[in-house]
């Protein structure tokens, strides 16, 4: 199985600020991905983290405001930008293994804007 | 709309009892997986079932899949106090080429009484 760690585990931050939120993988992956989860809600995919490429947003979300790097196949970022109370969510990062097809989930990172 | 649906939305049991969840989806898929979440934090991997598969057991855990009614259950016997947490689906749609991503149900909270 992959393992994936996420940091920061949670935060606090202000409206109208940025937070860059960051995911490892021990081991290669075939693909990656960002999903939010909002109070009380389950998983909303935002977008899949393409290696050296742009990622692809789902409907709904935009690059402005959830820019996604991927520079290699076990680490990607995402940035939630120019925040507001509404953005207030958990983060996830997962990784789909090939051969098992199995995607595996990060802790997350709860996030809370004031 | 959202690919599975979890039922019940909420399920509460005594401890040693049968737990039984069931997820229905729309479209072809390529797998289905079982994960747990427990109290906001991530989500752990039970199983993974494809489309050409009816039943795969893990431990305490049995899941089925039924892709003419499309319907999968997740059966936990002899559920403990631990197992209390919210359950979700998520299918991997067959739409070809490389589109792995998975789309969650609204979940089921399981509530195991000592």
């Amino acid at each position: 199985s992959a393992v994936i760690s996420q940091k920061p585990s949670r935060d606090i931050c202000q409206r109208g600020t940025s937070l860059t939120i960051q995911c490892q993988v021990d081991s290669q992956v075939t693909m990656m991905f960002w999903y939010r989860q909002q109070p009380g809600q389950s998983l909303t995919l935002i977008a899949t983290a393409n290696q050296g490429s742009e990622a692809t947003y789902e409907s709904g979300f935009v690059i402005d405001k959830f820019p996604i790097s991927r520079p290699n196949l076990t680490f990607s970022t995402l940035t939630v930008s120019n925040m507001s109370p509404e953005d207030s969510s958990i983060y996830l990062c997962s990784a789909r293994q090939g051969g098992t097809d199995t995607q595996y989930f990060g802790p997350g990172t709860r996030l809370t804007v004031l | 709309s959202q690919q599975g649906e979890e039922d019940p939305q909420a399920l509460s049991i005594q401890e040693g009892e049968n737990a039984t969840m069931n997820c229905s989806y729309k479209t072809s898929i390529n797998n289905l997986q079982w994960y747990r979440q427990n109290s906001g934090r991530g989500l752990v991997h039970l199983i993974l079932i494809r489309s050409n598969e009816r039943e795969k057991h893990s431990g305490r855990l049995r899941v089925t899949l039924d892709t003419s009614k499309k319907s999968s259950s997740l059966l936990i016997t002899a559920s403990r106090a631990a197992d209390t947490a919210s359950y979700f689906c998520a299918t991997e749609l067959n739409s070809g080429g490389s589109n792995y991503k998975l789309t969650f149900g609204k979940g089921t909270l399981l509530t195991v009484n000592p």
